[in-house]
């Protein structure tokens, strides 16, 4: 079977501040992990994916995240915070092939100025 | 700008009543899902579709929730009847097959919130 860990529900950060929003995983396999972000009243949106390849991965809006194998870890990261990105933040993750993602509970993000 | 759209974007209703909440997923999409997001459980997957056809419909309660594909240009999930414990946004995405089946990325409609009084 295959979940997701978010162990936080709320991450509070100083604006120009770095952000870590953490996800551990676990599949029996290769995983597929990515990351969604809402705003309010808005749908998911797709921020990032590690496939294979490079464990660092970019993605959109200056974010970033590592993939940890030995710490079955992706955790998202931002150097610099910004107001605006405060959001509700998703990990997920699948097993290679055509199943569906399974999704974390989402961990709050808040960005004071 | 393609988006996945959901019709109605609110919903309140009486319980007992019948619910249907509409989604329009991606022109050449073809696996389509509902998720349905509340504080308590987060997101959780209903039912997805690849092909109009039903893959797993697992997490969602066969005996008041149903899904259907009528065409490739819509998705409609069904509740009947509705209880306050399904008051939620109810959300669609929907994947191509190079995006989804290769990659794993998913469009998500802007939901319906649904309130069961």
């Amino acid at each position: 079977a295959q979940s997701v860990a978010q162990p936080e529900d709320q991450v509070n950060v100083a604006e120009g501040n770095p952000l870590t929003v953490k996800c551990t995983y676990s599949v029996s396999g290769n995983p597929y992990l990515f990351w969604y972000v809402q705003y309010p009243n808005r749908g998911l949106q797709f921020l990032l994916k590690y496939i294979t390849g490079d464990n660092l991965v970019k993605g959109s809006y200056g974010f970033e995240a590592e993939f940890n194998k030995s710490q079955t870890s992706f955790h998202l990261k931002k150097p610099s915070a910004l107001v605006s990105d405060s959001a509700l933040y998703f990990c997920a993750v699948r097993l290679s092939g055509n199943t569906p993602l399974v999704f974390g509970k989402g961990t709050r993000l808040s960005v004071i100025a | 700008d393609a988006r996945v759209t959901q019709t109605p974007r609110d919903k309140v209703t009486e319980m007992g009543q019948e619910v249907t909440m509409r989604c329009q997923p991606i022109l050449g999409h073809n696996t389509v899902f509902w998720y349905r997001q509340t504080m308590m459980q987060g997101l959780e997957l209903l039912a997805y579709f690849r092909n109009r056809a039903p893959l797993d419909d697992s997490g969602m309660p066969k005996d008041r929730f149903s899904a259907e594909m009528p065409d490739a240009t819509l998705a409609t999930l069904k509740i009947q009847p509705s209880e306050p414990r399904d008051s939620a946004v109810y959300f669609c995405a929907s994947g191509s097959p190079e995006g989804f089946q290769m990659l794993g990325e998913q469009f998500f409609g802007p939901g319906t919130r649904l309130t069961v009084l």
